[in-house]
This record gives structure tokens, C-alpha cells and sequence, in this order.
């Protein structure tokens, strides 16, 4: 099973300014990571449909990259609506289908 | 528009089962898996299995293998989810969700694209 790690946790930011979030997997996965957002009480929602491309409808705010193993999604300036958990998401060697943990992105 | 709509809330006794069913619309159902993920109240997702819609093939994780059964009515464009022996811990939102698509050697599996709007299924006594 591939085993995916995010960090951090908990990542307080401020509108405007630039996120990033890590992904790391713990085997080789090539680009093969999805990535999603969620909001309270709302189901997921895909973001980026491999490591560095957006899913329809996504702002371009919002970019990836990585491969191999390490890989990070960045926000260029936050929106208000951009304050969610983010999940990550191999799609490399099913079954399992794996996420990692989240990280939840505040507003500090 | 493409959507998946689920059925609703449902509350259950510990040993009891639920069956949570995915209506489809705007695609054609049988040319797409169809993936169940659950989310505990404050946790992250865990996947529970896929449906493959034409075939009617599974394939569930582990933990849920002799618990859970995943089936469908092309007909009616639904899927179902049925989950037995409910412990406490199974408290938590179910979603259906579809995959892009299937399997390919360039471009690996395809991620979740549309996602039900999840079913609260609460495990008390």
C-alpha cells in the first residue's frame, strides 16, 4: 500500500498571501497524485488531476508539481474561499485507492 | 449536468445494516466506476471500495472485505452501498464518487471527478 504524508497539519495563513502544502509518498509514484479540496459539510472536490494540471474550472491561482515521491500544491494568493482541507491523492497502484492525512488551511 | 445524488440520513442500532444508494445523471452510468469513500466526523477519507457498473465487478479494502457489498441498476443509473454489522465507529458521511477514467498506462488512474453530496450514517443505540 502506498502510504501518502502530508504537511503540515495546520497551515495559518492570511488572504493575499502564498500557500504551500507538501505530499509525500512512500514509494515512487510518478506524477500520478491528484489533489482536492474540501470545505465544511461539503463533498471534495478535484483541484489538480495530476501533479501540475488543473482540473476544469480551477483558478489559476492554484499550481503543482512534483514527481517521484515529493510533491507540493501552492496557492499563489489566498482567496477567502481558498481557506479548506486539501487532500492528496496516488493514482498510481490501485487497490488501495489512498489519501493522505489533509492539511486544514486557516485563517490566521 | 453531471451529478451524483445520494439517498439520505440514516440512523441505525449497532449490528444492523444501511444501504446507501448514487443516482447518476448527465452520464452514461455504465461507462464509469464508481468509487465509496467515507469520512468519520472530523477525520480525513478513507476508501471503502469501487463498482464497476458494466461488468459489475468489485473491489473493496481490506478492512471492509466480508462487510461491505457495492452493486448497481444500470437501468436506473444507480449505485448502492451496503454496509452490515455496523459497529459505532462506521458513524460518518458516505460518498459515491466516479472515476475520470479507467486505468491507462500514460495516464494512470482516473481521479474523482463528480462526487455525491455524502449520506450521514449515524451508529447508536
Amino acid at each position: 500500500e502506498i502510504v501518502l504524508t502530508q504537511s503540515p497539519a495546520t497551515l495559518s495563513l492570511s488572504p493575499g498571501e502564498r500557500a504551500t502544502l507538501s505530499c509525500r509518498a512512500s514509494q515512487s509514484i510518478g506524477n500520478y497524485l491528484a489533489w482536492y479540496q474540501q470545505k465544511p459539510g461539503q463533498a471534495p472536490r478535484l483541484l489538480m488531476y495530476d501533479a501540475s494540471n488543473r482540473a476544469t474550472g480551477i483558478p489559476a491561482r492554484f499550481s503543482g508539481s512534483g514527481s517521484g515521491t515529493d510533491f507540493t500544491l501552492t496557492i499563489s494568493s489566498l482567496e477567502p474561499e481558498d481557506f479548506a482541507v486539501y487532500y492528496c491523492q496516488q493514482r498510481r497502484k490501485w487497490p488501495p485507492v489512498t489519501f493522505g492525512q489533509g492539511t486544514r488551511l486557516e485563517i490566521k | 449536468q453531471v451529478q451524483l445524488v445520494q439517498s439520505g440520513a440514516e440512523v441505525e442500532k449497532p449490528g444492523a445494516s444501511v444501504k446507501v444508494s448514487c443516482k447518476a445523471s448527465g452520464y452514461t452510468f455504465a461507462g464509469y466506476y464508481l468509487h465509496w469513500v467515507r469520512q468519520a466526523p472530523g477525520q480525513g477519507l478513507e476508501w471503502m471500495g469501487w463498482f464497476n457498473p458494466d461488468s459489475g465487478g468489485t473491489e473493496f479494502a481490506q478492512k471492509f472485505q466480508g462487510r461491505v457489498t457495492m452493486t448497481g441498476d444500470t437501468s436506473i443509473s444507480t449505485g448502492y452501498m451496503e454496509l452490515r454489522r455496523l459497529r459505532s465507529d462506521d458513524t460518518a458521511v458516505y460518498y459515491c464518487a466516479r472515476q475520470s477514467w479507467s486505468f491507462d498506462i500514460v495516464t494512470g488512474y482516473g481521479p474523482f471527478d463528480i462526487w455525491g453530496q455524502g449520506t450521514l450514517v449515524t451508529v447508536s443505540s
